[in-house]
């Protein structure tokens, strides 16, 4: 079945240092590949995207996303984390010839610390 | 420019009543997805509308649950004779189309009493 995986669940940072939040496939064919931020009581905003192209995304707000198709990976990074990026952040993956359906991770609630 | 917009925002409803979620996309587009949230669980996928089309209801249940989305007006999901299980977070999703790429309102939060 297809899926999205994103390994742990809550990540803790200090504000300034690197943050480095996993996201995995599973499919033979590369898919389309997301990341989202959502805040409390609020929507999804789009970070970043990869359709096709350079494998290195930049989004928004300093985010930054590799596609790595031997790795079925898609990570986000951030060189230094600012407590205004505490939310929750979910992969998504849309698949070729499914309608354009969004599949999410579980998220990873980010906590940054001062 | 307006971006997607739901409302109500927080929605109580008592067991068995119907609860009707309202969805307008951004200008220029087409396409509506809803997604529902539940406690302690992503983002699921529950139906995919173009104007006067259901596409794909693959993640829609069985039962109580419809959604419209018509020539004129806003996106309709119905949930008729709510139970305690559907207190959830409703999300819906535009787009253009073919860019996949999806604008989110800021959701509808129902609860169940």
């Amino acid at each position: 079945a297809q899926s999205v995986t994103q390994l742990g669940s809550h990540v803790s940072v200090s504000e300034g240092a690197l943050v480095l939040l996993r996201c995995n496939y599973s499919s033979s064919v590369p898919p389309y590949l997301f990341w989202y931020v959502q805040y409390p009581n609020q929507g999804l905003q789009l970070l970043l995207k990869y359709t096709t192209g350079a494998t290195l995304v930049k989004g928004i707000n300093g985010f930054e996303a590799e596609f790595k198709k031997s790795e079925t990976s898609f990570h986000l990074t951030k060189p230094s984390a600012h407590m205004s990026d505490a939310a929750e952040y979910f992969c998504a993956v849309v698949y070729s010839g499914n309608t354009g359906k969004l599949i999410f991770g579980q998220g990873t609630t980010l906590q940054v610390k001062p | 420019n307006a971006g997607v917009m739901q409302n109500p925002r927080h929605l109580v409803r008592r067991r068995g009543q119907e609860a009707r979620l309202r969805c307008s996309p951004m200008k220029g587009h087409s396409h509506v997805y809803w997604y529902r949230q539940l406690p302690e669980e992503g983002l699921k996928f529950m139906v995919y509308l173009q104007k006067e089309n259901i596409i794909d209801e693959s993640g829609m249940p069985k039962e109580r649950f419809s959604a419209e989305f018509p020539k004129e007006g806003p996106s309709i999901l119905r949930i008729q004779q709510v139970v305690r299980g559907d207190s959830a977070a409703y999300f819906c999703a535009t787009g253009e189309g073919l860019s996949y790429e999806q604008y989110f309102g800021p959701g509808t939060r129902l609860t169940v009493t």
